[in-house]
């Protein structure tokens, strides 16, 4: 089934911890989006990638990081993870990525808990 | 500076109930994109409507309908005849042309929507 798949569903990690979380597609579609959602703000962006080999930040970039090696994948990783961090994590993508008329696609999320 | 506000936090209706869904949104360009998007319990994003600055035409799909004003900076979302399955929370978005090079999806905090029976 084309569309997108995070791993994991759900992670529960120490403060301090290394984690990185997986996205894939199978849409072949250029742009790909790492957001965070939290209660009353809606979704906020963390980093993007309009083509592979390519990241930029969003708005909340700090604590975060991003790779794009190929067009399938976009991992976020967080390299020493602090309790600010727990949240729903979504990746997204669309056809391209800097056209605003394209809607963005999701994943299912990663629930994130940092204690 | 871009802004959706979406004032209404959780709206309860009664099945069959109409409603209405509140989105105002800001900004400086002349081209734009809004979006409506449903997250269900389930709690993926669904993708529901895309509509740009230029076309203010009302959009009926089954029981959604869209009304999109650009004198109030509005485009709000009526459920017809609410059911069950229209329970979620749906997040409006906006999408500039001009984005800095990547495409901008600005959200709202959502309206969560129960429809009892």
């Amino acid at each position: 089934i084309a569309g997108i798949t995070q791993a994991p569903t759900s992670q529960i990690l120490a403060a301090g911890r290394r984690m990185t979380l997986r996205c894939t597609q199978d849409m072949r579609h250029n742009a790909m989006y790492w957001y965070r959602q939290d209660l009353g703000l809606g979704l906020r962006l963390i980093h993007y990638s309009n083509t592979a080999g390519t990241t930029g930040k969003g708005e909340v970039p700090d604590g975060y990081s991003v790779s794009r090696a190929n067009t399938d994948d976009f991992p976020l990783t967080l390299a020493s993870a602090v309790p600010s961090q727990t949240s729903v994590y979504f990746c997204a993508s669309s056809a391209t990525g800097d056209s605003s008329y394209n809607e963005q696609f999701f994943g299912p999320g990663t629930r994130l808990t940092v204690l | 500076a871009q802004k959706v506000t979406q004032a209404q936090t959780e709206i309860s209706v009664v099945e069959k109930e109409d409603v209405t869904l509140d989105c105002v949104y800001e900004t400086r360009d002349t081209t734009y994109y809004l979006f409506w998007y449903k997250q269900p319990p389930s709690g993926e994003l669904v993708f529901l409507i895309r509509r740009n600055s230029f076309d203010e035409q009302n959009e009926i799909s089954g029981r959604y309908s869209w009304n999109f004003q650009k004198s109030t900076s509005s485009f709000n979302f009526t459920i017809t005849a609410s059911q069950v399955v229209d329970s979620a929370v749906y997040f409006c978005a906006l999408s500039e042309a001009r984005s800095g090079g990547y495409n901008k999806l600005i959200f709202g905090a959502g309206t969560r929507l129960a429809v009892h029976p």
